[in-house]
């Protein structure tokens, strides 16, 4: 069974770090393209990031780009979503997923339960 | 950049009905559009890949069909567990975005 266990979120000032991880097992990790998507409460959803199965190409969203890191160690099976310089406006649930296909991407098969992050003085 | 522009924001309608969403882009995005189905509280789930593919295990009451710039999502008759939000989400190589989300509702 695929699973995806994202941890890390809390309370951070604005203008802080966060480094949130995502646990996987039940699939072969290395294998596959994986996503952050947040929500902030109330809204749709917004794509964060993106990672290939190596971790050679990475995409972010613009709102993103220069602060938020996107990596993964294919050893441990896990993925990360570095985050710093954060304000109000990121806060909301993240989630990790995976593609559905080893060939596709975006095509968010499985995801993770997410976990809230609120950025606040 | 593309826009997804997502409709209704929210409907409410009856069991056993035909209910209907849209999904508009700003440029021709061939067939590169999925569909997903929140429950409160719950991960998004796919249902639909590449504009009409149902996904393996969903309903068949599930449908979409679309290309180019138009797409819809029907649902034939719709049931109580058939309550949340749906998204499009539209992608490409190196970017996704998703549309603003349908909320349905049992009337």
């Amino acid at each position: 069974e695929v699973r995806l266990v994202e941890s890390g979120g809390g309370l951070v000032k604005p203008g802080g770090s966060l480094r949130l991880s995502c646990a996987a097992s039940g699939f072969s990790f290395d294998y596959y393209t994986l996503t952050w998507v947040r929500q902030a409460p109330g809204k749709t959803l917004e794509w964060v990031a993106t990672i290939d199965s190596s971790g050679s190409h990475l995409y972010y969203a613009d709102p993103m780009k220069g602060r938020f890191i996107i990596s993964r160690d294919n050893a441990k099976n896990s993925l990360f979503l570095q985050m710093s310089s954060l304000r109000a406006e990121d806060t909301a649930v993240y989630y990790c997923a995976r593609d559905l296909r080893v060939s596709s991407r975006f095509l968010l098969g499985f995801w993770g339960q997410g976990t809230p992050v609120t950025v606040s003085s | 950049d593309i826009q997804m522009t997502q409709s209704p924001s929210s409907l409410s309608a009856s069991v056993g009905d035909r209910v209907t969403i849209t999904c508009q882009a700003s440029q021709d995005i061939r067939n590169y559009l999925n569909w997903y189905q929140q429950k409160p509280g719950k991960a998004p789930k796919l249902l639909i890949y590449d504009a009409s593919d149902l996904e393996t295990g969903v309903p068949s009451r599930f449908s979409g069909s679309g290309s180019g710039t138009n797409f819809s999502f029907t649902i034939s008759s719709l049931q109580p567990e058939d309550i949340g939000t749906y998204y499009c989400q539209q992608y490409d190589n190196f970017a996704c975005i998703f549309g603003g989300g349908t909320k349905v509702e049992i009337k």
